[in-house]
């Protein structure tokens, strides 16, 4: 079966530090990988996602970067931290059938300090 | 992006009884797929249901079912026998291509 793996499950940064969170995937191949972010009582913003290996789109500009290195890692990195990066961060998976519904990873709670 | 709307942004319901969420979307396109997830205090994202707009007939899975209204684009979700661990953050996910789109989502609480 397939899982997803995130992590790690909490952090706590300064200010103007970087950032590198980890999603991997098992038990698939070649699936859709995507970065969300969850704002305190709000819903989910996409922030990147891709289709394959060094393939990314990202949908809104800011000072966060994803990179898919393999087939199954998908990374969301930050160069300097900013304290509106704050948030939960949700890495989820699919395939590429049509009806194929999104498969989420425990999540990232990052606090900017 | 696609607008979706959950105007509900809390709701209540008793025990073993039902409650409907709304959600509207908009889109151009008339082959698509809509999803609604369920996070409860873990935070977990746990699909619900889904429906692929091409098929007439709700979905329904055990308790939980949809109202799809194509043409008023409209995706609501049923839950009957309403029981405690129901009580969560419902989120509606229409799908456009390789993006989802998130409403705001419905607070509900299951009052014993």
């Amino acid at each position: 079966s397939q899982t997803i793996h995130q992590w790690p499950a909490t952090l706590v940064q300064p200010v103007g530090s970087p950032l590198s969170l980890e999603c991997t995937v098992e038990g698939t191949s070649n699936p859709n990988l995507y970065w969300y972010r969850q704002a305190a009582g709000r819903g989910l913003q996409l922030l990147f996602y891709s289709v394959g290996i060094g393939q990314i789109s990202s949908e809104v500009p800011q000072n966060l970067s994803a990179s898919r290195p393999q087939d199954r890692q998908f990374i969301l990195s930050s160069k300097k931290l900013l304290l509106s990066d704050s948030g939960f961060y949700l890495c989820a998976w699919r395939t590429g059938h049509p009806n194929s519904p999104l498969h989420f990873g425990n999540g990232t709670r990052l606090t900017v300090t | 992006a696609q607008t979706v709307t959950q105007s509900q942004p809390e709701m209540s319901v008793q025990e073993a009884e039902t409650v409907t969420l709304s959600c509207t979307y908009d889109t151009s396109e008339n082959n698509y797929y809509l999803f609604w997830y369920k996070q409860p205090p873990s935070r977990q994202m746990i699909l619900v249901i889904r429906q692929e707009a091409y098929k007439q007939q709700n979905a329904t899975e055990n308790r939980f079912s949809v109202n799809f209204q194509k043409a008023a684009k409209s995706f609501s979700l049923k839950i009957s026998d309403s029981q405690l661990g129901d009580t969560a953050m419902y989120f509606c996910a229409p799908r456009r291509g390789n993006q989802f789109y998130f409403g705001t989502g419905t607070s509900l609480t299951v009052i014993p």
